[in-house]
């Protein structure tokens, strides 16, 4: 059965930092291409980054390039998502996903809530 | 990179169909055929329905379809049951390795 498991997230202050990861089972992980999606309180989803199987590319929506950084470990069967420079904006759930199915995500974590606030 | 747009909502009644669309542009949904839907109930993670524009993953029910006509896409769901009630969201590939989402389509049966 695949299984993503998120964790990390939690209360930060505007300016701070924190680091998500995503558990993968199930699965040969090191074969799929991870994502990072995120939902604001009451809003909709959004794209935030994703990273090919060998982790040799990523790529970041605008409103995090610069900010944050999505890795892997593929011994470890792990997801990362180092966030820096938070802002009150950046305040959502944050879900890992795979990519399973061509340009799409076809298993999801339950997902990481991280609230930035003073 | 603006979201797509979905109607805030939909609704019909059990048994009837419910068809949500979503519109951008020559650069993501006209661009490619790299649309999908999301499934997503009140504080859950959301689940895959269509991906491809039309294509079903194991499991989903084939009362979910899934079509495009230029910019537009649109996912029908017939034979509405209680338990479809739920957010959606289609998802396009938005060229340089992008993504975006729609603004979501709340579905009430």
């Amino acid at each position: 059965e695949v299984q993503l498991v998120e964790s990390g997230g939690g209360l930060v202050q505007p300016g701070g930092s924190l680091r998500l990861s995503c558990a993968a089972s199930g699965f040969i992980f090191r074969t799929y291409w991870m994502f990072w999606v995120r939902q604001a309180p009451g809003k909709g989803l959004v794209w935030v980054s994703h990273i090919k199987n060998d982790g040799s590319y990523t790529y970041y929506a605008d409103s995090v390039k610069g900010r944050f950084t999505i890795s892997r470990d593929n011994a470890k069967n792990t997801l990362y998502l180092q966030m820096n420079s938070l802002q009150a904006e950046d305040t959502a759930v944050y879900y890992c996903a795979r990519g399973g199915l061509p340009n799409s995500y076809d298993y999801w974590g339950q997902g990481t809530l991280v609230t930035v606030s003073s | 990179q603006s979201a797509l747009t979905q109607p805030p909502s939909a609704s019909g009644s059990p048994g009837q169909s419910v068809t949500i669309s979503c519109t951008g542009t020559s650069s993501d949904v006209g661009g490619y055929n790299y649309v999908s839907w999301y499934q997503q109930h009140p504080g859950k993670a959301p689940k895959l329905m269509i991906y491809e524009v039309s294509k079903r993953p194991s499991g989903v029910p084939d009362r979910f379809s899934g079509s495009k006509s230029g910019n537009t896409a649109s996912l029908t769901v017939s034979g509405l049951q209680a338990e479809d009630e739920a957010d959606y969201y289609c998802s396009s590939y938005a060229a340089s390795n992008r993504y975006v989402f729609g603004t979501g389509t709340k579905v009430t049966v």
